[in-house]
């Protein structure tokens, strides 16, 4: 069965230092990989996706991620913060007929 | 520009009450879902539809009812809201055939019984 972790329920970063938040999945076979983000009282947005190719992604936002099939991770990164990037991001994993399976989400302060 | 509403977006409700939150897409979709979210916690989901007259019961038990009538349509019925019912509803949808998409999300409903 699918199952998303991240290990990290609070992240607090300083603005304009970098991120990385963690998520680690559980499949047999290549899935398809999310990072969605969620604003306050809104609804979850797609921030970028990977099924296969290159193994670093880029999304909206400046957001990228870094699928590794050893470690069997897809963390998302940001090189610099910015305060309008607080919110709680969830990573997700899929495959074809299937549900996506989402992680508990991690949430992310950002200090001025 | 919205591809999946979600409406009311706020509502405060009395116990009892028999309430219906809508969600509507336009992207022809076949599978929707709905999941209950309390603030900054992880998704459960209740219910999911694969489409026309098919609807079926998330990991997550819940009280409420959905129906499939339309492929647009996905109402999702509490026939008698409680305190406990308290919390955000997220509706969204996907395609069978294009998994690598991912979800649509709505804007959710923040519904307050009292």
């Amino acid at each position: 069965a699918q199952s998303v972790t991240q290990p990290d329920i609070h992240i607090t970063v300083s603005e304009g230092a970098s991120l990385e938040l963690r998520c680690n999945y559980s499949y047999g076979a290549t899935p398809y990989l999310f990072w969605y983000v969620q604003s306050p009282g809104q609804g979850l947005q797609l921030l970028l996706k990977y099924f296969s190719g290159d193994t670093l992604v880029q999304g909206i936002k400046g957001f990228e991620a870094e699928f590794k099939r050893s470690q069997s991770s897809f963390n998302l990164r940001k090189p610099s913060v910015h305060w309008s990037d607080a919110a709680e991001y969830f990573c997700a994993v899929g495959a074809y007929g299937n549900k996506l399976v989402f992680g508990a989400g991690t949430i992310l302060r950002v200090k001025s | 520009e919205a591809d999946i509403y979600q409406t009311p977006r706020y509502l405060v409700i009395g116990t009892g009450k028999k309430i219906t939150l809508e969600c509507s897409q336009t992207m022809g979709h076949d599978k929707m879902y709905w999941y209950q979210q309390d603030p900054g916690m992880e998704l459960h989901l209740i219910h999911y539809s694969y489409g026309v007259n098919s609807t079926e019961k998330g990991d997550l038990s819940s009280e409420s009812t959905v129906s499939r009538i339309r492929t647009e349509h996905f109402p999702l019925t509490l026939e008698s809201a409680r305190p406990s019912h308290t919390s955000q509803y997220l509706c969204a949808s996907s395609e069978y055939q294009r998994v690598g998409d991912g979800y649509t999300f709505g804007s959710g409903t923040r519904l307050t019984v009292v």
